[in-house]
């Protein structure tokens, strides 16, 4: 099955800083790339969402860059606020699996002011 | 649009006891999924249902299990127990218009926690 492993788990910048998280996948198959947003006490946001058949996905302050031939996307949030803190996860996913999502560990982002 | 709401919002059980949770989708989206949330497994696939049917099942025993309605609301229930059941239960909707994969929406989870 997929397996999707996430870097860093935590990570910690300066407001106004630029953060990238990174995520891997193991099955080639994988063709939709989810990322999440989980504030305490929330369920998952989604932020931004990628397809196989595209490199590159910009939403205002966040961006997806996705690598099929080495099997890894990430995930860059520029201009980084304090509401941004919260704990972001990848997943994947190939049509034959349909919705089910297998997730990164998770990254916690934590942006000081 | 209301989001994907989910009843209870908390759940204090004991070891043995059987639970139900709830989950209304979004007007007009057709599949539901569940999922584990913990600390030491992340989040984990349960199982999605579409048209009353389960689609896809995760790698759980089968203490857990889950239905759909005609109207798209979903129940899972969880029989025996354990202390490791003890978790976030989420779940999320989609359209499910047509094959392939679908964006999810969640909604807030219910906590339970088996003592």
């Amino acid at each position: 099955g997929e397996n999707v492993e996430q870097h860093p788990s935590t990570l910690s910048v300066q407001e106004g800083d630029s953060a990238v998280i990174k995520c891997t996948y193991s099955d080639s198959a994988s063709n939709y790339f989810p990322w999440y947003k989980q504030e305490l006490g929330k369920g998952p946001q989604l932020i931004i969402d990628i397809r196989s058949n595209v490199g590159e996905k910009k939403d205002q302050r966040i961006a997806v860059t996705l690598n099929k031939t080495a099997k890894h996307f990430s995930l860059h949030i520029t201009e980084t606020q304090p509401e941004d803190s919260a704990v972001y996860f990848c997943a994947a996913t190939n049509n034959n699996a349909g919705n089910m999502l297998t997730f990164g560990g998770g990254t916690r982002l934590m942006v000081k002011p | 649009k209301a989001g994907v709401t989910q009843t209870p919002r908390y759940l204090i059980k004991t070891r043995g006891q059987q639970v139900t949770l709830s989950c209304s989708p979004i007007s007009g989206h057709r599949s539901v999924s569940w999922y584990q949330q913990t600390p030491g497994q992340g989040l984990q696939f349960l199982f999605e249902y579409f048209s009353e049917t389960q689609r896809n099942k995760g790698n759980f025993p089968g203490r857990f299990s889950g239905r759909q309605f005609s109207n798209s609301r979903s129940e899972m229930n969880v029989s025996t127990l354990e202390l490791g059941d003890s978790a976030l239960y989420l779940c999320a909707s989609s359209l499910r218009q047509g094959g392939g994969t679908d964006t999810q929406y969640f909604g807030p989870g219910t906590r339970l926690t088996v003592l």
